[in-house]
């Protein structure tokens, strides 16, 4: 299957810095990659859909200019979080899709987890 | 509200058990997919199902696809320790955008030596 890298795998941060989360996909053209944050023994909650080229579409409840969403070209996604505090603490992973391919599978990275002190 | 719900949310077993993990939705999705996801890393893609009444064999896990795709089962036959882990569904709507996918509520799998 396809692969999709994350870096890092683990940040700490202290409160109100900013931390930058990559996605990369390695072998195939990402044009719509999403994010994720999950809690201990959840399911995978939908924070954005970050679109090549264009400004990403944030869930309900997300706040855009917290969790900065750049998607700049077919194979690379970031994600910032800004002004990080402590309940910003948390598991995030992206996935990607190869859109054109039916049924459009996912591919995850294998997730950050960022703890904020 | 859950679009798809998972059953049961946690389970626990002996090593050698079966068991069945119950997916279910009152929409209908075009595809639907299982995942397992352990601790730390991300999910891994298991199966992909597509069509109704739909039943793919992954060694001694065997996963069905309803007839009118609105629900999914994942049947483990004589578990093992190495099956723990968080199992996740998530389908593509039929009448939704073909880009999201939606999660199911997971099911967190012990298997006990």
């Amino acid at each position: 299957g396809a692969v999709v890298s994350q870096h890092p795998s683990r940040v700490i941060c202290k409160s109100g810095t900013s931390v930058k989360i990559e996605c990369r996909s390695l072998d195939f053209q990402a044009t719509t990659m999403f994010w994720y944050r999950q809690f201990p023994k959840q399911s995978l909650m939908l924070m954005a859909t970050s679109n090549e080229g264009s400004k990403a579409t944030y869930e309900q409840g997300v706040e855009k200019d917290k969790f900065l969403i750049n998607h700049a070209s077919l194979t690379l996604s970031t994600l910032t979080v800004t002004s990080a505090h402590p309940e910003d603490s948390s598991f995030y992973i992206c996935s990607a899709r190869v859109i054109r391919q039916r049924p459009t599978e996912a591919f995850f990275g294998q997730g950050t987890r960022l703890t904020v002190v | 509200t859950q679009l798809l719900e998972q059953s049961p949310q946690f389970l626990s077993i002996q090593e050698g058990e079966n068991l069945t993990v119950y997916c279910n939705s009152s929409s209908v999705f075009s595809s639907l997919q299982w995942y397992r996801q352990e601790p730390g890393e991300g999910p891994v893609l298991l199966v992909t199902v597509v069509t109704g009444g739909e039943v793919k064999k992954l060694k001694r896990l065997t996963f069905q696809f309803g007839d009118a795709r609105k629900d999914s089962s994942l049947h483990i036959t004589a578990a093992q320790t190495g099956d723990t882990g968080l199992y996740l569904c998530a389908g593509d709507l039929s009448s939704g955008s073909a880009r999201q996918l939606t999660f199911g509520s997971g099911t967190q799998l012990t298997v006990l030596p």
